[in-house]
């Protein structure tokens, strides 16, 4: 089955900690979004690639950063982990950027910063 | 720019009762609205959306929605609760060039036996 997966699903870091969360899709699509879950609150966006074009959202902060080696993988980089970063990290992708294309998630991974 | 609200941070039904979750939109383009369903420890599965069309929509695992937009609603319906609809809910709206989808801050339902 074509699909979005995620790895790991469960992380822990420490305070500071590089860590790296990783996101590949078996659906050939063009487009690959990262989100930040926080508990009981609404998926947010932090940026997307169109093929290789980043696009950050204006308030996703200088500590996330991401990589998408290929059409298969994009990763998600927090270079200084705080504890305000926990959280489940969901990666979805789409055919395309119209509302038309449905975004397609991935299960999620879960962040502990300790 | 969109915005949605979800009213009611939780609902709780009976086996076999009416399940029903509120949205209102605020759009300041013609909206295409979503459900999302999220079960614990899982990502978000589309459940349905309005684009354009019959205003009444049908989703997966009996859901439906209607796209009021006089109230600028899309409440989620199912006339029958099953316990493996306990989970949480997630209205969404965006335009129709705009991949960004503006989440509402999700509805828990829980299932009571």
């Amino acid at each position: 089955d074509a699909m979005v997966i995620q790895n790991p699903r469960y992380q822990v870091t420490q305070f500071g900690k590089p860590v790296t969360l990783s996101c590949s899709q078996t659906l050939n699509h063009n487009v690959m979004y990262w989100y930040q879950q926080k508990s009981s609150q609404a998926p947010k966006l932090l940026f997307h690639y169109y093929d290789k074009d980043f696009n950050n959202e204006a308030d996703t902060p200088d500590n996330f950063q991401s990589r998408r080696p290929n059409t298969s993988f994009c990763f998600l980089d927090i270079r200084s982990p705080g504890l305000g970063d926990a959280a489940m990290y969901l990666c979805a992708t789409s055919s395309g950027t119209s509302a038309n294309n449905e975004q397609f998630f991935g299960p999620g991974t879960r962040l502990t910063v300790l | 720019a969109q915005s949605v609200t979800q009213l009611g941070s939780h609902v709780s039904v009976s086996e076999g009762a009416l399940v029903l979750l509120r949205c209102n939109y605020s759009s300041s383009v013609p909206p295409y609205l979503f459900w999302y369903v999220q079960y614990p420890n899982q990502g978000l599965q589309l459940l349905l959306k309005y684009t354009t069309g019959a205003t009444l929509v049908k989703g997966i695992n009996g859901f439906e929605a209607e796209f009021k937009k006089s109230e600028t609603s899309f409440h989620l319906t199912k006339p029958s609760a099953h316990m493996s609809d306990a989970a949480e809910y997630f209205c969404a709206v965006s335009g129709f060039n705009d991949y960004k989808l503006s989440f509402g801050a999700g509805t828990t339902v829980t299932v009571r036996a």
